[in-house]
This record gives C-alpha cells, sequence and structure tokens, in this order.
C-alpha cells in the first residue's frame, strides 16, 4: 500500500522560512515525479512545483508565485520530498499537500503564516 | 494560464440517479501526442483529493466504474453513474499540459 506522510508544518511569522517533509514508501520512489499542492482556506487549489526523477536530470518547475522562495528536493535513498520555504507571506497561508505522481496525495500539512 | 471552469450540479442529486460534472479550459488540452492532458478529483469532506481519472478518460487504480470522462480538447465531463452516498465532496478538474497545472473551482456533489 503507497503511503505519503507530510510532515515540518506550523505557525510562523512573516519573511521566515519552514521546511516542509514528505515521507512515502510502498512504491518505486526513485522513478515517481513528486508534486507538491496546497489549498487556501476557500478552498482553492493550487499546484505549486514538481520534481521529476533522476532519469530526468531531477528537473524542478514551480508555479510563479513562489518561485526564488521555494525549492523542492527529493532524497530518493530515503524515499522522500522536501519543500524549503523561504520569505513566508501571509497568502501562503494554506493546507500543503505531496503527492507521487499526482497519486494519492497526503493528509496535507497546515502552513500558517501571521504576526 | 490556464482556465479551467467548472459548472455546477442541480444539488442535491438523488441516490441512484446519474450526475455529470462539466470542466472548460481556456485552451485545448490535447497533446500532439493524441492525449488529453486532464485530471478529475473526488475530495470527500475531510480528506485529501484523491485522483479518479487521468489523460481525460482512464480511471485510476482502484477507482469505481461508475465513473467516467469525456471529452474533447476544450470540454470535459466527468459522469458519475447511480450516485452513492460516498460520491459526496467536492470534484475538480485540472489541466497538466502547460504550467502552472491549474485547478476548477471545484464543483460540490451532495445526496439526496
Amino acid at each position: 500500500e503507497v503511503q505519503v506522510l507530510e510532515s515540518g508544518g506550523g505557525l510562523v511569522q512573516p519573511g521566515n522560512s519552514l521546511k516542509l517533509s514528505c515521507a512515502t514508501s510502498g512504491f518505486t520512489f526513485s522513478t515517481a515525479w513528486m508534486y507538491w499542492y496546497r489549498q487556501f482556506p476557500e478552498k482553492r487549489l493550487e499546484w505549486i512545483a514538481r520534481i521529476k526523477a533522476k532519469s530526468y536530470n531531477y528537473a524542478t518547475d514551480y508555479t510563479e508565485s513562489v518561485k526564488g522562495r521555494f525549492t523542492i528536493s527529493r532524497d530518493d535513498s530515503k524515499s522522500s520530498s522536501y519543500l524549503q520555504m523561504t520569505n513566508l507571506k501571509e497568502e501562503d497561508t494554506a493546507i500543503y499537500f505531496c503527492a507521487p505522481n499526482n497519486d494519492p496525495w497526503g493528509h496535507g500539512v497546515m502552513v500558517t503564516v501571521s504576526s | 494560464d490556464f482556465v479551467m471552469t467548472q459548472g455546477a450540479l442541480p444539488n442535491p442529486v438523488p441516490s441512484g440517479e446519474s450526475a455529470s460534472i462539466t470542466c472548460q479550459s481556456s485552451k485545448s488540452l490535447l497533446h500532439s501526442n493524441g492525449k488529453t492532458y486532464l485530471n478529475w478529483y473526488l475530495q470527500r469532506p475531510g480528506q485529501s483529493p484523491q485522483l479518479l481519472i487521468y489523460w481525460m478518460s482512464t480511471r485510476a487504480s482502484g477507482v469505481s466504474d461508475r465513473f467516467s470522462g469525456s471529452g474533447s480538447g476544450t470540454d470535459f465531463t466527468l459522469k458519475i453513474s447511480s450516485v452513492e452516498a460516498e460520491d459526496v465532496g467536492i470534484y475538480y478538474c485540472q489541466q497538466f499540459l502547460d504550467y502552472p497545472f491549474t485547478f476548477g473551482s471545484g464543483t460540490k456533489l451532495e445526496i439526496k
């Protein structure tokens, strides 16, 4: 059974940083493309970033609003993906999800950016 | 960016009836490889989104055959035949042809 578990969320002040982790098991992580998404309080979903597999040189892509602030990465030896978030803004407040190949999604982790 | 527009359902839908959810893309999602880059998700209350359909019409693993996806390059439909209580939630379409991968605003399904 595929398992996906995000961690690292919390309350941070604007301008601060946070690193989210996504631990997985039950499938061949090394060939999966990892996605990060977020859901805002009003239920709107947004794709944040994607990192491809080693055979694609771990290529990354980001949505415009997080470029230069967020960094997606992966550690195939730990079957894990990460989302390093810097210079956080109040509008980054959301539930953050990771999803290997878009299926399944983890349960999500809450990030609140507030002073 | 691709704008995804979803239609509403005439809620509540009687149990056992069929329901069709529409999604329209501002640009064609048909790739030159012949595949249409559209996903459908269901988010049940209190849960994370679950992938139902990918490539416009291919059911994800473990998804009931009561769910079917169809469409053209810009207009898409998710049909749920014989709706059940477990189908309650918000349905989202998503394009993954071009960055950023955008979602529709969601369509809520309620059961009577």
